[in-house]
């Protein structure tokens, strides 16, 4: 069966500091893979999404960037952090007939302090 | 663009009572998917039903049910005999059948089933 797992489950981290949140999934190949960011209270609102490796699409301008260098690992970062970067970000991934369908993984809560 | 709506911020039923979410959207597609997220205190998304929209037939999944109204642009969640573990975050959801597979996410609703 497919697993997804995000690390770290909690960070906090000061304003301009550095980003590098990890998102892996386990079980299938050539998954579509997912960034969203939740702020306290809100939906969901996709930030990057990647078909492949090395290949990734951007939703929304914004502080962070996001990295697939291996098929089934997908990285999150920033260079200096800002405030407005706090939330809760979810990782999730899809599959080939059944890629509507996505799943997603346990969530790392970031605050920027 | 497409927007999801959710109107009611809050809901409180007693369990085993049945509840509706309410869900409207906005699109000029014709086909896509519709989806109710569920996310529990945990706050693990977690897919609780879908729909396609070529499809007549509300979809069913034992104690969730949709009511899918496409020419009001409305997707209702009706759950049966709720339970205390259903308290929980509950997320519309939209997704076009071309292009990328992108999640279009409603405001949410906080639903609590009280003892």
């Amino acid at each position: 069966s497919q697993t997804i797992h995000q690390w770290p489950a909690t960070l906090v981290q000061p304003v301009g500091s550095p980003l590098s949140l990890e998102c892996t999934v386990e079980g299938t190949s050539n998954p579509n893979l997912y960034w969203y960011r939740q702020a306290a209270g809100r939906g969901l609102q996709l930030l990057f999404y990647s078909v492949g490796i090395g290949q990734i699409s951007s939703e929304v301008p914004q502080n962070l960037s996001a990295s697939r260098p291996q098929d089934r690992q997908f990285i999150l970062s920033s260079k200096k952090l800002l405030l407005s970067d706090s939330g809760f970000y979810l990782c999730a991934w899809s599959w080939g007939e059944w890629a509507y369908e996505q799943y997603f993984g346990p969530g790392t809560r970031l605050t920027v302090t | 663009a497409q927007t999801v709506t959710q109107s009611q911020p809050e809901m409180s039923v007693q369990e085993a009572e049945t509840v509706t979410l309410s869900c409207t959207y906005d699109t000029s597609e014709s086909n896509y998917y519709l989806f109710w997220y569920k996310q529990p205190p945990s706050r693990q998304m977690i897919l609780v039903i879908r729909q396609e929209a070529y499809k007549q037939q509300n979809a069913t999944e034992n104690r969730f049910s949709v009511n899918f109204q496409k020419a009001a642009k409305s997707f209702s969640l009706k759950i049966s005999d709720s339970q205390l573990g259903d308290t929980a975050m509950y997320f519309c959801a939209f997704m076009k059948l071309q292009g990328a597979q992108k999640l279009v996410f409603g405001q949410g609703t906080r639903l609590t089933i009280n003892p």
